[in-house]
């Protein structure tokens, strides 16, 4: 079952400007990690969160959780072409298993 | 080493027929799973294992699938009998345990699965 649900299912924004998505889920985690795919290729770890970590920076991005609200988000700035893929969150509970989002599917254009 | 690696990319196969798909993990890595990947959706776990134990296995994982990780190193996948339904992507991944500083999951390139 899926337990990670982002939202918006889909993001369209130009070149240059910021995209946000966000990513609930219902139990507790040891820490939440965001990957991106690009069409029809595997999945590209971008950031691990710890359960008690509240924000983390890695270049371009920028990824909060809120443990309260079992909810995290995902910022990129400055988004370029490249940036154009899938993005999906994952939860891991149990140290062995993520457990997947259908993910957020942005578009960047130029 | 330069990540996780499947074969073959692609399969098309007939119904009933049995396939098989490799992955050879990054070589440090302890760990090794497969997740199955379908249209619009997000990765479901599939299996896990710890060297060359498998230690979990999702109900998706039916009797006509099995998994191998013989001497801990290299995996198969194989599905027996297949089904229209069977038809996904299938993806591996390797990594550390959390307790030797695992950031994340390396996963491989996938490998397609057409059952026809």
């Amino acid at each position: 079952s899926q337990q990670g649900e982002e939202d918006p299912q889909a993001l369209s924004i130009q070149e240059g400007e910021n995209a946000t998505m966000n990513c609930s889920y219902k139990t507790s985690i040891n820490n939440l990690q965001w990957y991106r795919q690009n069409s029809g290729r595997g999945l590209v770890h971008l950031i691990l969160i710890r359960s008690n970590e509240r924000e983390k920076h890695s270049g371009r991005l920028r990824v909060t959780l809120d443990t309260s609200k079992k909810s995290s988000s995902l910022l990129i700035t400055a988004s370029r072409a490249a940036d154009t893929a899938s993005y999906f969150c994952a939860t891991d509970a149990d140290d062995y298993k993520l457990s997947f989002g259908a993910g957020t599917t942005v578009t960047v254009r130029a | 080493d330069t990540g996780v690696s499947q074969n073959p990319r692609h399969k098309i196969t007939k119904r009933g027929q049995n396939v098989t798909f490799r992955c050879d993990p990054i070589s440090e890595h302890n760990r090794l799973y497969w997740y199955r990947q379908t249209l619009g959706q997000g990765p479901e776990f599939l299996t896990y294992f710890q060297n060359e134990a498998q230690l979990e296995k999702s109900r998706l994982l039916s009797d006509r699938f099995s998994a191998e990780r013989p001497k801990g190193s290299f995996s198969t996948l194989e599905i027996q009998r297949t089904e229209q339904g069977d038809s996904a992507m299938y993806l591996c991944a390797s990594s550390l345990g959390l307790d030797r500083g695992r950031e994340g999951y390396t996963f491989g390139s996938g490998t397609r699965l057409t059952v026809v």
